[in-house]
C-alpha cells in the first residue's frame, strides 16, 4: 500500500531558528515529489523533485530527495513567523496520471 | 498565467440533500483535474481525476461522483450527503503529462448538518 510519512508532526521554534522537516515515502510508480506550505487555506505549492541529490532552493527553503532511501527533506533557514503553516509532502504515483499522495504534514509554529 | 476558481467558497447543507460544487480553470487547455478532499484531522485524500472531456477515474468509492462537462470545468457532486462528507474540498489542475506539478483552487468549506 501507497503511504507518505512526514516528521515531526508539529514543531515549534522562535524566529531566526532553522528547521528540518522530513518526508519518508513507498509508493509505486514514482514520478516526483512535491511540498506544498497550506495555511489556513489551500495548499500553494513550493518544489517539484525528480532527480536524487540535487537541491532545489527558494529563498530561505530548500529540498532535497533520495530516492534510494525513499526521503526528502525541507529546510527552513532563518525562520519567519510568517513560515507557520503546515507543510505538507506528496509523491506522485501511478504514472502520467500525476496523482498525488499526500502525508498528514508538519505544523511549523514560528513565535517572535 | 493560469487561474483555477472554486464556488461556493463555504457550504451548509442538511444531511440527505444534495450537492453540486463548480471547479472552472482559466489560461490553460485540456489539464489534468482533480478533486480532494481534506477532513478535520486527516490529510489531503485524492478523491477523482480527470484526463479529459468525460473521463472520471475514481480513487476512494464513496457516495460522491464528478463529471466534466467541458474541457476545463470540473463537478463534484452527490445525490444525498452524509455527515461524514464534511471536509474542506479542493479541486487541482495539471498540465501535461511530463510537468507533475499540481495547483490548488481556493476550496470549497463543506458542513453537513
Amino acid at each position: 500500500e501507497d503511504k507518505v510519512v512526514q516528521s515531526p508532526l508539529s514543531l515549534v521554534v522562535h524566529e531566526g531558528d532553522t528547521v528540518t522537516l522530513n518526508c519518508s515515502y513507498e509508493v509505486t510508480n514514482f514520478r516526483s515529489l512535491l511540498w506544498y506550505k497550506q495555511e489556513k487555506k489551500a495548499p500553494t505549492f513550493l518544489f517539484m523533485l525528480t532527480s536524487s541529490g540535487i537541491e532545489k532552493k527558494s529563498g530561505r527553503l530548500s529540498s532535497i530527495l533520495d530516492k534510494k532511501e525513499l526521503f526528502s527533506i525541507l529546510n527552513i533557514t532563518a525562520t519567519q513567523t510568517g513560515d507557520s503553516a503546515v507543510y505538507l509532502c506528496a509523491p506522485n504515483y501511478g504514472g502520467s496520471q500525476g496523482n498525488l499522495i499526500f502525508g498528514k504534514g508538519t505544523k511549523l509554529s514560528v513565535k517572535p | 498565467s493560469q487561474t483555477i476558481h472554486q464556488w461556493p467558497a463555504t457550504l451548509v447543507q442538511p444531511v440527505g440533500s444534495p450537492l453540486s460544487l463548480e471547479c472552472t480553470v482559466e489560461g490553460t487547455s485540456n489539464p489534468n483535474l482533480y478533486w480532494y478532499r481534506q477532513a478535520a484531522g486527516r490529510g489531503l485524500q485524492l478523491l477523482f481525476y480527470s484526463v479529459g472531456i468525460g473521463q472520471i477515474s475514481s480513487e476512494v468509492p464513496q457516495n460522491l461522483s464528478a463529471s466534466r462537462p467541458q474541457d476545463r470545468q470540473f463537478i463534484l457532486s452527490s445525490k444525498k450527503l452524509l455527515l461524514s462528507d464534511s471536509g474542506f474540498y479542493l479541486c487541482a489542475w495539471m498540465f501535461g503529462t511530463t510537468n507533475y506539478e499540481q495547483y490548488f483552487g481556493p476550496g470549497t468549506r463543506l458542513t453537513v448538518t
